[in-house]
């Protein structure tokens, strides 16, 4: 069956460094995949998307990567801040043409001042 | 551009009762997608609607369940005779034509089942 991997250990990294979160699938030949933040009681806000013929996309102080060989993507926070604290989830278009998206169940991102 | 808005942010209902939770997407989005998340949960999806249409509602329950989204006005996710495994955070989320848009999601309704 198709599986969206997240770690769902919180992740706590010092302010300043680099946050780098993990997202792996199974059984998705996804055309896109996006990354949101979620901040308790609120809705996602989307972040970033890339394609499935993009390796690497980043905006500001965001970095993300996708290896369809891996099943994998990463999404990398340089310059964490406490303000950064958030739960991100990945997330999966798995067919061209069709937009429904599929969530990760999220990983929780502390950063320590 | 007031983004997606969502009514009520806040619902509570007895068991036995319906529910209505509202969704009004972004102004030019054609596209509408309901999601539940249970606490400490992922979302899961419920049902992807284009006006007039259910374009997939694979993920909603076939009993008590429904969704719409008229011509005209906001869109309804509708829940009769709620139980308290209902309550939940339902969110609705909107994107314009297009693959390569994010969803642009409101706020919520936190629904309670007492």
């Amino acid at each position: 069956s198709q599986k969206i991997e997240q770690n769902s250990e919180a992740l706590n990294i010092q302010e300043g460094k680099t946050a780098t979160l993990t997202c792996n699938y199974t059984n998705y030949s996804p055309a896109y995949l996006q990354w949101y933040r979620q901040d308790p009681g609120r809705g996602p806000v989307f972040l970033l998307l890339i394609r499935e013929n993009e390796k690497e996309k980043r905006k500001e102080r965001l970095k993300v990567t996708f290896d369809t060989t891996l099943k994998q993507s990463l999404f990398h926070i340089t310059a964490s801040q406490p303000a950064d604290s958030a739960t991100y989830l990945c997330a999966l278009t798995g067919t061209r043409g069709y937009q429904k998206v599929t969530f990760g169940t999220g990983t929780k991102l502390q950063v320590i001042p | 551009n007031a983004g997606v808005m969502q009514n009520p942010r806040h619902l509570v209902r007895r068991r036995g009762q319906e529910a209505r939770l509202r969704c009004s997407p972004m102004k030019g989005h054609s596209h509408v997608y309901w999601y539940r998340q249970l606490p400490e949960e992922g979302l899961k999806f419920m049902v992807y609607l284009q006006k007039e249409n259910i374009i997939d509602e694979s993920g909603m329950p076939k009993e008590r369940f429904s969704a719409e989204f008229p011509k005209e006005g906001p869109s309804i996710l509708r829940i009769q005779q709620v139980v308290r495994g209902d309550s939940a955070a339902y969110f609705c989320a909107s994107s314009p034509q297009g693959e390569d848009y994010g969803y642009t999601f409101g706020s919520g309704t936190r629904l309670t089942v007492v």
